[in-house]
């Protein structure tokens, strides 16, 4: 199984807004709307941001969006803030219960 | 509260074996299945495995499904992950997670535990 492909890094002015890419194949995000997003600060635990494309978890701030479309996802920040700068991942389901996660992007604010 | 503790740092040498506990809390034990990931040097998250804490059953990324194993101690509330004939490709931290099965959705991490293989 392939990693899905992110873009290594992307940058923003604060208060601006980003979009990271996932692209996967039509064996796993084109296939299932079953697509979530991590925030990573080196040195702590992972955060769940989104699931299922486009939900929220409670306690994640709205600025956090997502969509998808045929076989990519991606990932919106709007209003752009220090505390975003962090690596963010794309996870997908892939069959058989198993799962395919992306190289990750690091944001620069 | 929900939370994982992980156990702490491991050095081994190339060939060995680890053993890496996590202890979830702030819910029942047996309502979630864990998965395990894992995080190497200039690469991205990778999706390991995941074992039922109610059926004990696992299933495992076929990268490492021949030297992998996953448990569940109902008794003490805890997951081991076991990685066998250890390399340096396998120096990484390596995280567990509430969460998979069906769907990539995994809302409580442990802190991570950095396991080292070097000779």
């Amino acid at each position: 199984q392939s990693a899905l492909t992110q873009p290594a890094s992307v940058s923003g002015s604060p208060g601006h807004s980003i979009t990271v890419s996932c692209v996967g194949t039509s064996s796993d995000i084109g296939q299932y709307d079953f697509v979530s997003w991590y925030q990573y600060h080196p040195d702590k635990a992972p955060q769940l941001l989104l699931y299922d494309v486009s939900h929220r978890p409670s306690g994640i701030s709205t600025r956090f969006s997502g969509s998808k479309s045929g076989n990519t996802a991606s990932l919106t920040i709007s209003g752009l803030q220090s505390e975003d700068e962090a690596y963010y991942f794309c996870c997908s389901y892939a069959a058989d219960n198993t799962f395919v996660l992306g190289n990750g992007t690091r944001v620069s604010v | 509260q929900l939370q994982a503790v992980q156990s702490g740092a491991e050095v081994k040498t190339p060939g060995a074996s680890v053993k890496v506990s996590c202890k979830p809390s702030g819910y029942r034990f047996t309502d979630y299945g864990i998965s395990w990931f894992r995080l190497a040097p200039g690469q991205g998250l990778e999706w390991m495995g995941f074992i039922s804490t109610y059926s004990d059953e696992a299933n495992y990324a076929q990268k490492f499904h021949d030297r992998i194993g996953l448990t569940a101690d109902t008794d003490t509330s805890t997951v081991y992950l076991e990685l066998r004939s250890l390399t340096s490709d396998d120096t990484a931290v390596y995280f567990c997670a509430r969460g998979g099965g069906s769907r990539p959705l995994f809302d409580s991490w442990g802190q991570g535990t950095l396991v080292t293989v070097a000779s």
